[in-house]
């Protein structure tokens, strides 16, 4: 099926650092997820942005709707070792018969060495 | 906040034998879920949409025969690997939608291992 196009696919940064991570789309979305995956565990839902241009902060994590609709960033500031995880972006086109699915990105490996 | 619980956490089995796993919405009532399938390092591939008394909606390429869903009830969900062979071990996902504009909460997966 169709993916957004995520980058970057890993990240390796030291404790304290900033992060900064993107996907983009060649179609459009009404919502943008941003979503964290820890390993043997399902995505625990971060953010939500319903609208273009939004900006939506939740704690050290802020996250942006791109006003084009096609794309969004989520970034951590002061990254600590429990950030470690895989972040994925998801798109949500809520029209009449897309029944809500959600388009995934390939996601972001992040690595926060102590 | 919304809660899905996702049963069993993982399930070893013979190849040939049939794999039930259950999703639930736990405090909502969800008129739709959805069942996704992950292989190691990659992304959620989304395999079906389930609704509450109707037949599932199956993505291109995923086999209903061989993928059965149910959602009899407005809290439960249901995935049966029927026949079930190495080649469909991987770690399958659920998840529930609130009615309305909330986005999807996700249960915490099963790992299905076929032998």
């Amino acid at each position: 099926g169709q993916q957004l196009n995520q980058s970057p696919q890993s990240m390796f940064i030291q404790e304290g650092e900033d992060v900064s991570m993107n996907c983009t789309s060649s179609s459009i979305f009404n919502t943008w997820l941003w979503y964290k995956q820890e390993p043997g565990e399902g995505p625990v839902l971060l953010i939500a942005l319903y609208k273009a241009g939004e900006l939506t902060s939740n704690g050290r994590l802020t996250a942006q709707f791109g006003i084009t609709r096609k794309d969004s960033f989520l970034n951590i500031s002061a990254s600590i070792p429990s950030d470690v995880g895989i972040y994925f972006c998801a798109g949500q086109l809520d029209s009449g018969g897309s029944n809500y699915k959600l388009t995934f990105g390939k996601g972001t490996l992040l690595t926060v060495n102590p | 906040g919304a809660v899905v619980s996702q049963h069993p956490s993982w399930v070893i089995c013979k190849s040939g034998t049939s794999v039930k796993i259950e999703c639930r919405s736990l405090d909502f009532q969800a008129t739709t879920m959805f069942w996704y399938r992950q292989f190691p390092k990659q992304s959620l591939m989304l395999m079906a949409t389930s609704n509450e008394g109707s037949k599932a909606t199956y993505e291109q390429g995923v086999e209903k025969d061989k993928f059965l869903i149910n959602h009899a009830s407005l809290t439960l969900s249901t995935l049966t690997v029927t026949s079930a062979h190495p080649e469909d071990s991987s770690f399958y996902i659920c998840s529930a939608r609130v009615p309305g504009r909330e986005p999807q909460h996700f249960g915490d997966g099963t790992r299905l291992s076929i032998l």
